[in-house]
């Protein structure tokens, strides 16, 4: 079945700790975001990526970093976990990017993963 | 801050009455779309309207767009159970540096 799939769905996770939230994609969508969601703060973008082999520094990207080494794939990694890092995190995808290309296509979300950071 | 503002932040009506949800934002834009998000899901896509449009239709969603006052509307007609849901508007930016933001929702509840 074409779409976003993420892992895990939901995760605890010590203070400290490296983490990594996976996301795939199979619809051969140039771009892909990172979302983190918070109550009253609605969505924020962490990080993007035009396409495979560039990514880009979104709203809040501090703590995270990100790779895209091909097309289907985009982790999200927290190389020292903070508690304010705790929300519900949404990889997407689009078919065009963002950045000098037309108008950005709808965004196509996975069902994210769910981090608490204690 | 957020570029977009949904109005108003919670909405309860009846199954088969109208519910209207307004956005506000600050820049120019590209375009402007509406997302739902079921509870514990990702967001759905629902519409997009370019800037040039003022008004778009799709099944019981209509949408506009003011440029001029920087505001978009979602009505969805004759609403279900099935449209309880958060709708958020989410506007790409035309300045230098294009990107999507999202505003911080409208809880729909639709009471059967």
């Amino acid at each position: 079945i074409a779409g976003i799939t993420q892992a895990p769905t939901s995760q605890i996770l010590a203070a400290g700790r490296r983490m990594t939230l996976r996301c795939t994609q199979d619809m051969r969508h140039n771009a892909m975001y990172w979302y983190r969601q918070d109550l009253g703060l609605g969505l924020r973008l962490i990080h993007y990526s035009n396409t495979a082999g560039t990514t880009g520094k979104g709203e809040v990207p501090d703590g995270y970093s990100v790779s895209r080494a091909n097309t289907d794939d985009f982790p999200l990694t927290l190389a020292s976990a903070v508690p304010s890092q705790t929300s519900v995190y949404f990889c997407a995808s689009s078919p065009e990017g963002l950045a000098g290309g037309p108008a950005i296509n709808e965004q196509f979300f996975g069902p994210g993963t769910r981090l608490t950071v204690l | 801050s957020q570029q977009g503002e949904e109005d108003p932040q919670a909405l309860s009506i009846q199954e088969g009455e109208n519910a209207t949800m307004n956005c506000s934002y600050k820049t120019s834009i590209n375009n402007l779309q509406w997302y739902r998000q079921n509870s514990g899901r990702g967001l759905v896509h629902l519409i997009l309207i370019r800037s040039n449009e003022r008004e778009k239709h799709s099944g019981r969603l209509r949408v506009t767009l003011d440029t001029s006052k920087k505001s978009s509307s979602l009505l969805i007609t004759a609403s279900r159970a099935a449209d309880t849901a958060s709708y958020f508007c989410a506007t790409e930016d035309s300045g230098g540096y294009q990107k999507v933001t999202f505003g911080t929702g409208t809880k729909l509840q639709v009471i059967p």
